[in-house]
C-alpha cells in the first residue's frame, strides 16, 4: 500500500509570508501527527489530529496550526514566516490507538529567506 | 515533561564488532520506548518497540526500569547499519505523541 505522502518536498519562501504544507497518510489511518526536524533542536512533536480534532499539541507558537479533513488527510499552516523556521516537516500517520505504529512521510524541506 | 537523552552524536565500529547505542529516559509512568532508524536518503522508520521483544534485523534492545535504559544492541555490525538511530518515548494517554532523543549517527567501517 502506498505510504505517506507530503507535498511539496521542498519550498522557499520570504520571511512574513504563510505557507501551507499536505499530509495524505496511509489509507484506512486516522491519526496525523506533524513533527519539526531541525539540526539544533532534533525532532519535536508539533501537532497531532485525529477525526479532524487536535488531540495534542507541542509548544510550538500560535503561528503554528493545523487541520485534518474527513478523509484523513492533513495539513499544516506557518504563518507570519522566521528565519527559525526554517527545517524539515515530517508527517506522520498510524491507526491511532497507543501502540500502533508511526509510518514516516519523506518531509518538506522549507527554507525561509 | 518526558525526556531521551542519546548521550552519543556519533559512533564508529567495525564491521563484526558489537555496537550498543544508548538511550536513557525520564518518565514517572510506564514507558513505551522505541527505536527508530533512519538510512541515508530514507524515510524515519521503526525498527523495534520495547513491547514486542523482538529482534529486528540482529538488532534488540531491552527496558531497564531501574536504570532507566533503554540501549540498542548488535553482537555483530553489518556495514549496511551505518544510519541515523533515534531513540524515542511516547506519552500516556491516546495521543501519538513521540519525544526523541537527539539521534545518534552510527557508522561502521569496513
Amino acid at each position: 500500500k502506498a505510504g505517506v505522502t507530503q507535498t511539496p518536498r521542498y519550498l522557499i519562501k520570504t520571511r512574513g509570508q504563510q505557507v501551507t504544507l499536505s499530509c495524505s497518510p496511509i489509507s484506512g489511518h486516522r491519526s496525523v501527527s506533524w513533527y519539526q526536524q531541525t539540526p539544533g533542536q532534533g525532532l519535536q512533536f508539533l501537532f497531532e489530529y485525529f477525526s479532524e480534532t487536535q488531540r495534542n499539541k507541542g509548544n510550538f507558537p500560535g503561528r503554528f496550526s493545523g487541520r485534518q479533513f474527513s478523509n484523513s488527510r492533513s495539513e499544516m499552516n506557518v504563518s507570519t514566516l522566521e528565519l527559525g523556521d526554517s527545517a524539515l516537516y515530517l508527517c506522520a500517520s498510524s491507526l491511532a490507538s497507543r501502540n500502533t505504529e508511526a509510518f514516516f512521510g519523506q518531509g518538506t524541506r522549507l527554507t525561509v529567506v | 515533561a518526558q525526556r531521551v537523552t542519546q548521550p552519543e552524536k556519533l559512533l564508529s565500529v567495525f564491521k563484526g564488532a558489537p555496537v550498543e547505542l544508548k538511550c536513557n529516559y525520564s518518565y514517572s509512568g510506564s514507558p513505551e520506548l522505541f527505536w527508530y532508524v533512519q538510512y541515508s536518503r530514507q524515510r524515519l522508520q521503526l525498527l523495534l518497540r520495547h513491547i514486542s521483544r523482538e529482534s529486528i534485523k540482529g538488532f534488540t534492545a531491552d527496558l531497564n526500569k531501574g536504570e532507566t535504559s533503554f540501549h540498542l544492541k548488535k553482537p555483530f555490525a553489518q556495514e549496511e547499519d551505518s544510519a541515523m538511530y533515534y531513540c524515542a518515548s511516547v506519552q500516556s494517554g491516546s495521543a501519538r505523541q513521540l519525544t526523541f532523543g537527539s539521534g545518534t549517527q552510527l557508522t561502521v567501517l569496513p
